[in-house]
């Protein structure tokens, strides 16, 4: 067991550009958690996958903004024309859904748009 | 809708003081209470949790009680460590068939040795 894995650690890029994020849960894991989280602030829920299904959406997710998660194992966090309001530390965790369904982070992709 | 509110930051102790971190919540029913510890360049690691009131979830000398009264669950540890020092974080997850997590601000704390 390895852990949540997120790649990359860190992306700096241009306003306008698009960026894509990746995680890879914990192998048994069939939940799958995105968060974001801004400096000095806790982390807020952005969406969540149950396998491949796409359950749940906040509101911080704005049109630009489109996770998938294609056969309920990785899923990959896409930010199109980025602004510099979208830098921040992605988060992503998972948990099993059994049980005490703990949620387990990733150490995060930070993400600067200049 | 659902929110936690934190001790605010930061805190700086010397070794061997008692901590405590205040978290209170707001919530319809009754949710699920955490702590997070989040070190330097690493992602945030489940401390502790409680799942119905009175409930006290400890862990590595932490403690915190589950106190539907006060809608609180404050985190306690009697003697601190210099490698205690993190950000602390107070999460909620509602019930019902909502999963996300709903966390405080964070409060950092530094030990002196």
């Amino acid at each position: 067991d390895t852990g949540v894995s997120q790649d990359p650690r860190h992306k700096i890029t241009k306003r306008g550009q698009n960026v894509t994020f990746r995680c890879d849960p914990i192998s048994e894991h069939n939940r799958l958690y995105w968060y974001r989280q801004t400096l000095g602030q806790g982390p807020e829920f952005l969406t969540y996958f149950q396998n491949e299904a796409q359950l749940e959406k906040s509101r911080l997710l704005s049109d630009r903004f489109s996770a998938e998660r294609p056969k309920g194992s990785f899923s990959t966090l896409e930010i199109q024309r980025t602004e510099q309001g979208d830098s921040a530390m992605y988060l992503c965790a998972s948990s099993f859904a059994q049980g005490a369904d703990i949620q387990y982070f990733g150490a995060g992709t930070r993400l600067s748009v200049l | 809708g659902n929110s936690v509110t934190q001790m605010e930051g930061p805190v700086t102790l010397s070794e061997e003081a008692f901590l405590t971190i205040n978290c209170t919540y707001t919530a319809t029913g009754y949710p699920s209470l955490f702590w997070y510890v989040q070190y330097p360049g690493e992602g945030l690691q489940l401390l502790l949790k409680a799942t119905k009131a009175d409930d006290k979830g400890s862990n590595k000398g932490f403690e915190a009680t589950y106190r539907k009264e006060t809608t609180s669950f404050h985190l306690e540890k009697g003697s601190v460590q210099v490698s205690d020092s993190a950000v602390y974080f107070c999460a909620l997850r509602g019930p019902g068939s909502a999963r996300q997590l709903t966390f405080g601000s964070g409060t950092q704390l530094t030990v002196l040795p």
